[in-house]
């Protein structure tokens, strides 16, 4: 079954400075790999997606991520950290294979230093 | 427009009570899904709708029924529900299914308390 793991469960960074969260899966083919973001209390919002093609796909807010079949990593990056950041980010991942199910990561809560 | 919208945003209910939540998408997507989401943690997939048809399960209690009246309408019918129910219920939609077109927008929650 597939599996997705974001190590870090808590980050924390000051503002202005540059962030990556990492996301490595566990899965034969290429997943179809998704960030979402979640605000405390609120619904989640799909910030990028991977299908196939160009390995760095850019998202919305500032956001991109880069898909490395070797690593079987799709890590999260920004290069200049806002205090609206501070939230909860998740990976997640998609297979091809009709019966398996969308996986979220355990997630990792950014947090932000003025 | 990618709008899930989901009502009530917060619902108490005693553990004999019965109650619904709602949640509707104006997107055409043909698969909406219901996830459970406790504190400090991922959502979990409960229920997925696709072509208005119950495809997946996810070995949900009998307390929880789903209903799918309309392409753009999912309902969750909640029935003697216990106090560990208490969650943040999201719906969520995509396009389809499969392929490229696989991406699912969500709703804002509904936060149920059982008491």
């Amino acid at each position: 079954a597939q599996s997705v793991t974001q190590p870090d469960i808590h980050i924390t960074v000051s503002e202005g400075a540059s962030l990556e969260l990492r996301c490595n899966y566990s899965y034969g083919a290429t997943p179809y790999l998704f960030w979402y973001v979640q605000s405390p209390g609120q619904g989640l919002q799909l910030l990028l997606k991977y299908f196939s093609g160009d390995t760095l796909v850019q998202g919305i807010k500032g956001f991109e991520a880069e898909f490395k079949r070797s690593q079987s990593s799709f890590n999260l990056r920004k290069p200049s950290v806002h205090w609206s950041d501070a939230a909860e980010y998740f990976c997640a991942v998609d297979s091809d294979n009709y019966g398996q199910n969308f996986v979220f990561g355990p997630g990792t809560r950014l947090s932000v230093l003025p | 427009d990618t709008e899930v919208t989901q009502t009530p945003k917060h619902l108490v209910m005693g553990m004999t009570n019965k109650k619904s939540l709602k949640c509707e998408q104006h997107m055409g997507h043909r698969a909406m899904y219901w996830y459970k989401q406790k504190a400090k943690k991922p959502p979990e997939l409960m229920f997925v709708y696709s072509y208005e048809k119950l495809s997946i399960n996810e070995s949900v209690p009998s307390r929880f029924s789903p209903e799918c009246p309309n392409s753009s309408l999912l309902n969750l019918h909640l029935h003697a529900l216990q106090p560990e129910d208490s969650a943040l219920y999201l719906c969520a939609s995509s396009q389809d299914r499969a392929g490229s077109r696989r991406e699912q927008y969500f709703g804002p929650g509904t936060r149920l308390t059982v008491t």
